[in-house]
């Protein structure tokens, strides 16, 4: 059974471009989360999604930033018009229903330039 | 607002003895508390976790006690191991709040090194 697996592992955007990043749970995790760990920082809850529905979001940015976990393919963060503060490890976690364990990915790391 | 904390950002324990990370949490909805365990350019790892109905749990090496009262949680690790050099977090969940997700509140890390 695969692990939760982030794409890309890094990636580099100049200011003002767009970022994707690319999350698929675990086999059989309805729940996919993510979090944010900026330098020397703690990991920050950005948005919690199941297939298709934004259950929480309340850890968002409210602009630039978006999520969706479609009913097929892996869950997605966007990042528009990324700034130097974008700059930062987001990392995806998976969990099954009801279950208190998030396992999570080996995270992407976002540098802007 | 740090819900929770982990004021000890440094550890330095020798192999074979006890380590020690404590953690304190300041929101009473807190039902469920986890220990994650993170190396450099990685995820985080699941360690051990613990219900607010309990004060203890056991894992082999690693016991993580809960004392509710103080809002506080520790992790013990004995024997500590060179390969348990990594960062540790301690992190928080209210479930009702969440209908049954897992959002986690993290703290900031607690770096343990092991020496020889």
């Amino acid at each position: 059974n695969a692990g939760v697996m982030q794409n890309p592992r890094h990636l580099v955007r100049r200011r003002g471009q767009e970022a994707r990043l690319r999350c698929s749970p675990m086999k059989g995790h309805s729940h996919v989360y993510w979090y944010r760990q900026l330098p020397e920082e703690g990991l920050k809850f950005m948005v919690y999604l199941q297939k298709e529905n934004i259950i929480d979001e309340s850890g968002m940015p409210k602009e630039r930033f978006s999520a969706e976990f479609p009913k097929e393919g892996p869950s997605i963060l966007r990042i528009q018009q990324v700034v130097r503060g974008d700059s930062a490890a987001y990392f995806c976690a998976s969990s099954p229903w009801m279950n208190t364990e998030a396992f999570f990915g080996q995270g992407t790391r976002l540098t802007v330039v | 607002d740090q819900q929770v904390k982990q004021n000890s950002p440094s550890l330095s324990v020798q192999e074979g003895r006890i380590s020690i990370l404590n953690c304190d949490y300041t929101n009473s909805m807190f039902d469920y508390f986890l220990w994650y365990k993170k190396y450099p350019a990685e995820g985080p790892t699941f360690l051990i976790s613990i219900s607010s109905i309990k004060d203890k749990n056991e894992d082999g090496r690693f016991t993580v006690f809960l004392n509710k009262s103080a809002k506080h949680l520790s992790l013990h690790i004995v024997p500590s191991q060179p390969g348990d050099s990594a960062v540790y977090f301690c992190a928080a969940s209210a479930k009702l709040l969440t209908g049954g997700g897992n959002k986690l509140t993290f703290g900031t890390g607690t770096q343990l090194k092991v020496e020889l």
